[in-house]
């Protein structure tokens, strides 16, 4: 399988703050990426995806790609309280549809 | 609610006996996958299969583990003679289809494995 890799964390940020989480990926040849957020003992849920270099936002979640780095970024404005959770950044391979994932990024954000 | 279905949500076992855990895909999905995750670690892939053939299983352990998607019914993952360091979260996923970019997965609640 391929490396995905991310900080560990944790990683604190005060409330309304920007969050910034850092993925970097070692398969020149995948093809979407994704972002997964998990609670404590609760399954993964799918927040974001990007699939073309630059941007992309939602609400207050904007996920950053660059294929030439092999990096994907998310960063995450006017953080409450509710967004602490482990964030898993995902990367689907140019062949297949098997998701690897990288082990995951503990945010904390403090009231 | 037409989300991805596992049960049990526990299931507590003794070393050397079997574990059976259940998936129904999202409905209109055809493709399920298995991830297992241990405390304070990423999910790791297993096996992705669609009905009734294995796509890939490379991340499925040699022994004890087994996995199938019949035509009619769940999918399964079917760990016989269960040791302590089974003991582990597993989540099934699903997809609609195959195929590049695009595609996104949708996990279930899981299973908690405990092997006593």
């Amino acid at each position: 399988q391929k490396e995905v890799e991310q900080n560990s964390g944790p990683l604190s940020v005060p409330e309304g703050a920007i969050a910034s989480l850092n993925c970097t990926y070692s398969d020149r040849g995948s093809q979407s990426f994704f972002w997964y957020r998990q609670y404590s003992g609760k399954s993964p849920e799918l927040i974001m995806f990007i699939y073309s270099n630059g941007d992309k936002e939602d609400g207050r979640f904007t996920a950053q790609l660059n294929k030439a780095s092999q990096y994907v970024s998310l960063l995450i404005r006017d953080s409450q309280p509710s967004d602490s959770a482990t964030y898993l950044c995902a990367v689907m391979q140019n062949a297949g549809n098997m998701l690897t994932f990288g082990g995951g990024t503990r945010l904390m954000v403090k009231p | 609610n037409a989300g991805v279905m596992q049960n049990p949500r526990h299931l507590v076992r003794r070393r050397g006996q079997e574990a059976r855990l259940r998936c129904s895909p999202m409905k209109g999905h055809s493709h399920v996958y298995w991830y297992r995750q241990l405390p304070e670690e990423g999910l790791k892939f297993m096996v992705y299969l669609q009905k009734e053939n294995i796509i890939d299983e490379s991340g499925m352990p040699k022994e004890r583990f087994s996995a199938e998607f019949p035509k009619e019914g769940p999918s399964i993952l079917r760990i016989q003679q269960v040791v302590r360091g089974d003991s582990a979260a597993y989540f099934c996923a699903s997809s609609q289809r195959t195929g590049g970019a695009g595609e996104k997965l949708f996990f279930g609640s899981g299973t908690q494995l405990s092997v006593l």
